[in-house]
């Protein structure tokens, strides 16, 4: 079955900083990668995500990169905001009925003002 | 339109009880998921549902750990002889195969603590 790793498991910045985190898959049949976030005592949220056909994709300060060919994607935030502060989790999904989605383990993102 | 909603929010029991928590996914999501999150830890897959297919229960930690979804609608996981490691919070997800394909809108959980 698909793997999904996640890196790093907890990432501290300073506000307006930048901020990646980094996933790899296994299996190339997933061809769709959300990412969603998570504040503390809140359920998690679809924030951004990607399609296996595209090779970028950007929303405001944040955006998605997909390297198919590597099997990995990426989150990128820009200047960060203490609202920022959350567990942030890929996954990666099968074609709708194919197979189940897949997390990754979460990156608590720690934004200091 | 209507989100996923689950039953009950909160629920106390003593170690030993069943429980059963519900999860109404929106309507006409014919994928469903259950996950466990301890406190401060990431989501553990428990089981899916999709559509009239046979349910993926490789996740489901013991043959204490049951769910069904009647109708391809509504599910229900039940827990059997309860312990204090099954604390944690339970979530509920669904998805379509519409737009956007495959994203999953969680339910806020339940929050099962086992004394």
């Amino acid at each position: 079955g698909e793997n999904v790793e996640q890196h790093p498991s907890t990432l501290s910045v300073q506000e307006g900083d930048s901020a990646v985190i980094k996933c790899t898959y296994s299996d190339s049949a997933s061809n769709y990668f959300p990412w969603y976030k998570q504040e503390l005592g809140k359920r998690p949220q679809l924030i951004i995500d990607i399609r296996s056909n595209v090779g970028e994709k950007k929303d405001q300060r944040i955006a998605v990169t997909l390297n198919k060919t590597a099997k990995h994607f990426s989150l990128h935030i820009t200047e960060t905001q203490p609202e920022d502060s959350a567990v942030y989790f890929c996954a990666a999904s099968m074609p709708l009925g194919a197979g189940k989605s897949t997390f990754g383990d979460g990156t608590t993102l720690t934004v200091k003002p | 339109g209507a989100g996923v909603s689950q039953s009950p929010s909160n629920k106390v029991t003593e170690k030993g009880k069943d429980v059963e928590l519900r999860c109404d996914p929106i309507s006409g999501h014919t994928a469903l998921y259950w996950y466990r999150q301890s406190l401060g830890q990431g989501l553990e897959f428990l089981i899916y549902f999709q559509g009239n297919s046979a349910p993926d229960k490789s996740g489901l930690p013991s043959d204490r750990f049951s769910a069904e979804r009647t109708g391809g609608s509504v599910s229900t996981l039940t827990i059997q002889r309860t312990q204090q490691e099954d604390s944690a919070v339970y979530l509920c997800a669904s998805s379509s195969i519409g737009s956007p394909q495959g994203t999953q809108y969680f339910g806020p959980g339940t929050r099962l603590l086992v004394l």
